[in-house]
């Protein structure tokens, strides 16, 4: 049982570039969330879904886009990456938010 | 966005010590608490999901109790041991449910 897969592990971005990070889960969970990870700022919400083909704002959404045309996956975009976007980006998913979330292993990326 | 906070931020304990720590969440309009193990370099786990006001939930040398009408959740650890190392975390669901805002943690040290 996998659980959280996301892909890649550790990204290096120049300023301007755009990159599309993966999160697929094999748990068939309705729920599906990217947060990122700051020092000193805990973990943010950028955007979540409720189910395939609908998706929402979080806490900090700009700069980013996502899609979940299928129910395993969720992929979180840059369109053009920015310094500020240099962060540990965690997927996670739910069982309609009644449980605990399962996380993935996180995406270390450093926009230079 | 609501307001999550934990206290102490960090704490260092000698091995065979007991400890607790404090999340603090609105006591209005509660639905649940969540209680998350972060230890370093790995992805948050759930620890505990409390829904019912004077609830206690345990797991090993962890447990957790919670007060729903004054806001308050404490999370015990009985005797730390060196592999208790991590970030405590706990959430909050948000209005609607479908997301949790993350406290930013309180940062456990147990030496040996």
């Amino acid at each position: 049982n996998a659980g959280v897969t996301q892909t890649p592990k550790f990204r290096v971005l120049k300023t301007g570039q755009s990159m599309t990070l993966l999160c697929a889960q094999d748990m068939n969970h309705e729920y599906m969330y990217w947060y990122r990870q700051d020092p000193g700022m805990g973990l943010r919400l950028i955007h979540y879904s409720v189910g395939e083909g609908t998706t929402a704002k979080g806490e900090v959404p700009d700069g980013y886009n996502v899609s979940r045309l299928k129910k395993q996956n969720f992929l979180l975009g840059l369109e053009s990456a920015a310094p500020s976007q240099t962060s540990v980006y965690f997927c996670a998913s739910s069982d309609r938010g009644l449980n605990g979330y399962t996380f993935g292993s996180g995406t270390r990326l450093t926009v230079v | 966005i609501l307001n999550v906070e934990q206290s102490p931020q960090s704490l260092h304990v000698q091995e065979g010590d007991s400890t607790n720590f404090t999340c603090s969440f609105p006591s209005s309009n509660f639905y649940a608490l969540h209680w998350y193990r972060w230890e370093t370099a790995k992805s948050p786990e759930a620890l505990f999901v409390m829904t019912l006001n004077g609830d206690e939930k345990k797991k090993g040398r962890i447990s957790a109790t919670l007060n729903t009408k004054e806001g308050y959740s404490y999370l015990y650890i009985k005797g730390s041991q060196p592999e208790d190392s991590a970030t405590y975390l706990c959430a909050f669901p948000n209005s609607g449910y479908s997301t949790l805002t993350f406290g930013k943690g309180t940062m456990l040290l147990v030496s040996p």
